[in-house]
């Protein structure tokens, strides 16, 4: 069975204070991991997709990376319109593209 | 294009009630799906379809069916409401093809089963 812990569960941070987010996944062969942010009372906006051990992808503040066991996401200098939940999400190799598992979600608050 | 929408945003029903949560998309996606996000529990897969006519069941299936006559609509039925159904409920649609293959999110509906 497919699984992704996203940890922390909150992150509080100083505007301008960089940090990481982790997911760690099992997954029977890995087809994609997805990085989503979500706003209160919004549906998930899409941000990275990654494919292979080794991948990185950036955008702007944002960069994500991918190993055999987990992934990252690493916030540089946020601000405080980065606050949001960020979403963990992984599809198996042989599952349906409809199909995604979910992580529980990172709530991420920057304070000015 | 209008994306994913849905609708109802709100809905509230009595234990027993049925109801159907409405899902469209533009972007002639072959896949949809249904998440339901309780707190703390993540997104979790309900129902999906890989196109018109073809559907199956997620992680949690039970209370609820699907239909797909179309390849822009998916809706969800609620036959008999139950507490324990109360949520906010999530459609996402996808291409299927490995490279293109994000799911794109409708704004939710959140609905509460008394």
């Amino acid at each position: 069975e497919d699984q992704v812990t996203q940890s922390p569960e909150a992150l509080r941070l100083q505007e301008g204070e960089s940090s990481s987010l982790n997911c760690s996944y099992t997954v029977s062969g890995l087809r994609g991991l997805f990085w989503y942010r979500q706003d209160p009372g919004k549906g998930p906006e899409f941000l990275f997709t990654l494919y292979s051990a080794g991948e990185e992808k950036e955008k702007e503040r944002l960069k994500a990376t991918l190993t055999k066991k987990e992934s990252f996401l690493h916030i540089t200098a946020p601000k405080p319109e980065d606050s949001a939940t960020y979403l963990c999400a992984v599809q198996a190799r042989g599952t349906s593209y409809g199909k995604l598992t979910f992580g529980q979600g990172t709530i991420l608050t920057v304070h000015p | 294009n209008a994306g994913v929408t849905q609708t109802p945003k709100f809905q509230v029903l009595k234990t027993g009630q049925s109801m159907t949560l409405q899902c469209a998309q533009d972007m002639n996606h072959e896949y949809m799906s249904w998440y339901r996000q309780d707190p703390g529990m993540g997104l979790r897969l309900i129902h999906y379809s890989v196109g018109a006519g073809i559907t199956d069941q997620g992680e949690v299936p039970n209370g609820y069916n699907v239909s797909r006559s179309t390849t822009e609509d998916f809706p969800l039925r609620l036959l008999s409401a139950a507490p324990s159904q109360t949520s906010v409920y999530f459609c996402a649609s996808s291409y299927g093809v490995t490279g293109v293959n994000e799911q794109f999110f409708g704004p939710g509906t959140r609905l509460t089963v008394l």
